[in-house]
């Protein structure tokens, strides 16, 4: 049963700084790792989607990478802003129908 | 472009009761999954369903079934509600190719259900 961890579980940092999120899963036979956001009471945004085959992915000031052999995904936000505060969540696609989402990190920057 | 869209936004429901909720995938994505979501956790896969077939099930009770439509929509009921059952129903479309998801999900922003 695939299982997925994200530490730290919140996370609190000064605006400007850059911070590093991760996600570990227990089985390395994924097919995709998705990062998404959620502000409160609200749906999911998708951030990245990182296949298994590519190693990270870029978005602006985010960047994600996979390391399957190891389970481990990070998120990383460079120069952080007060707008960034939500909770991140990685998704890890087992296979073709089932996905395992951690519990999230909580982020706040404060101004 | 819309995105996915769920109906209704909230609701509220005795315990014992049915409830019905809605989605409606992005438009070119074929494959409709539904999620749990409790405060404070992540969402748990409840089912998944494409060409009006459940393909996936996560370890839900009977009592949550679902539909597709041939416009790829979907219906999550769940009969007999219990007060665990409160929390923010998710729908997610996205595309399946071949036995590959290559796309990622889309999600919509949810239905909250509370049951009283």
């Amino acid at each position: 049963k695939q299982e997925v961890t994200q530490i730290p579980a919140a996370l609190s940092v000064p605006e400007g700084e850059n911070l590093v999120l991760n996600c570990s899963f227990t089985d390395s036979a994924i097919y995709n790792l998705q990062w998404f956001r959620q502000d409160p009471g609200k749906g999911l945004t998708s951030l990245l989607l990182i296949q298994s085959s590519q190693r990270e992915q870029t978005s602006g000031r985010l960047n994600a990478s996979l390391d399957k052999s190891s389970g481990r995904s990070t998120l990383y936000i460079a120069a952080s802003q007060p707008g960034d505060s939500a909770t991140y969540l990685c998704a890890v696609y087992s296979n073709a129908g089932k996905s395992t989402f951690g519990d999230g990190t909580t982020l706040t920057v404060k101004p | 472009d819309a995105g996915v869209t769920q109906s209704p936004t909230h609701l509220i429901k005795t315990r014992g009761q049915q409830v019905t909720l809605r989605c409606s995938p992005k438009s070119g994505h074929d494959t409709v999954s539904w999620y749990q979501q409790a405060l404070g956790q992540g969402p748990q896969f409840i089912f998944q369903y494409y060409e009006e077939e459940e393909r996936q099930r996560g370890n839900f009770p009977d009592r949550f079934s679902g539909h597709q439509f041939p416009n790829y929509s979907s219906e999550l009921n769940v009969n007999a509600l219990l007060l665990g059952d409160s929390a923010l129903y998710l729908c997610a479309s996205s595309l399946l190719t071949g036995v590959r998801l290559d796309y990622g999900y889309t999600f919509g922003s949810g239905t909250r259900l509370t049951v009283v």
